[in-house]
């Protein structure tokens, strides 16, 4: 089956930190770019971060640069995102999604096809 | 960034009739060399994720009910779904994959009148 499986939320206190993880199977999963978003309680969607199918670029939305570090292991078909001094603000459901699809320098998409169903991170005291 | 305004912010529609949900992009998303409007629509209904219905704004996803059609060029899109079912409340997000950030709208809460 075609699925993102995401983990790693939880309780954690402001200036903390907290590494998820989404484990993909059912494709290629070295053949796609793989991007975060997050869902505030009762808000939209924002997207996050992106990282190349081969994980050589990485970009970041401006609120979490420089806190957020997005990876990948494509040996064993898994996304990370390591997030550094949380804020209260960053508390959301965090979805991983799957973006565009490449081989070689050949790349097609870039629409979310793919959704997990997400993971629940909570910055409180 | 572009900056995605999404009309109405809800929307109230009877089981059976249109409803039209728009989206203004505060710049092209055409990319000129391909001629495709990098503009997907996406619905998330009540505890669930998201789900892709409709990218290069008119291409419906795979599985998705051809009572869902998108339309437009350049900055302004719409989503139709030409005969509204109950399994279509949700929210009604589009998204623009043109340059990053790769920008939402704030959404469209549709409901059965």
């Amino acid at each position: 089956e075609v699925q993102l499986v995401e983990s790693g939320g939880g309780l954690v206190q402001p200036g903390g930190s907290l590494r998820l993880s989404c484990a993909a199977s059912g494709f290629t999963f070295s053949d796609y770019w793989m991007h975060w978003v997050r869902q505030a309680p009762g808000k939209g969607l924002m997207w996050v971060s992106r990282i190349y199918n081969d994980g050589i670029s990485t970009i970041y939305a401006d609120s979490v640069k420089g806190r957020f570090t997005i990876s990948r292991d494509n040996a064993k078909n898994t996304l990370y995102l390591q997030m550094n001094s949380l804020r209260d603000e960053d508390t959301a459901l965090y979805y991983c999604a799957r973006g565009q699809h490449c081989i070689g320098s050949s790349c097609s998409g870039g629409y979310f096809d793919l959704w997990g169903r997400g993971t629940l991170v909570t910055v409180s005291s | 960034d572009i900056v995605l305004t999404q009309s109405p912010d809800s929307l109230a529609v009877s089981l059976g009739e249109r409803a039209t949900i728009n989206c203004k992009s505060s710049q092209s998303v055409l990319y000129s060399s391909n001629n495709k409007n990098y503009l997907g629509w996406y619905q998330q209904r009540p505890g669930q994720p998201p789900r892709l219905l409709i990218y290069w704004a008119s291409t419906r996803e795979s599985g998705v009910p051809d009572r869902f059609s998108g339309s437009g060029s350049g900055t302004d899109f719409t989503l139709t779904i030409s005969s509204l079912q109950a399994e279509d409340v949700a929210v009604y997000y589009c998204q623009q994959y043109y340059s990053s950030p790769y920008t939402f709208g704030q959404g469209t809460n549709l409901e059965i009148k």
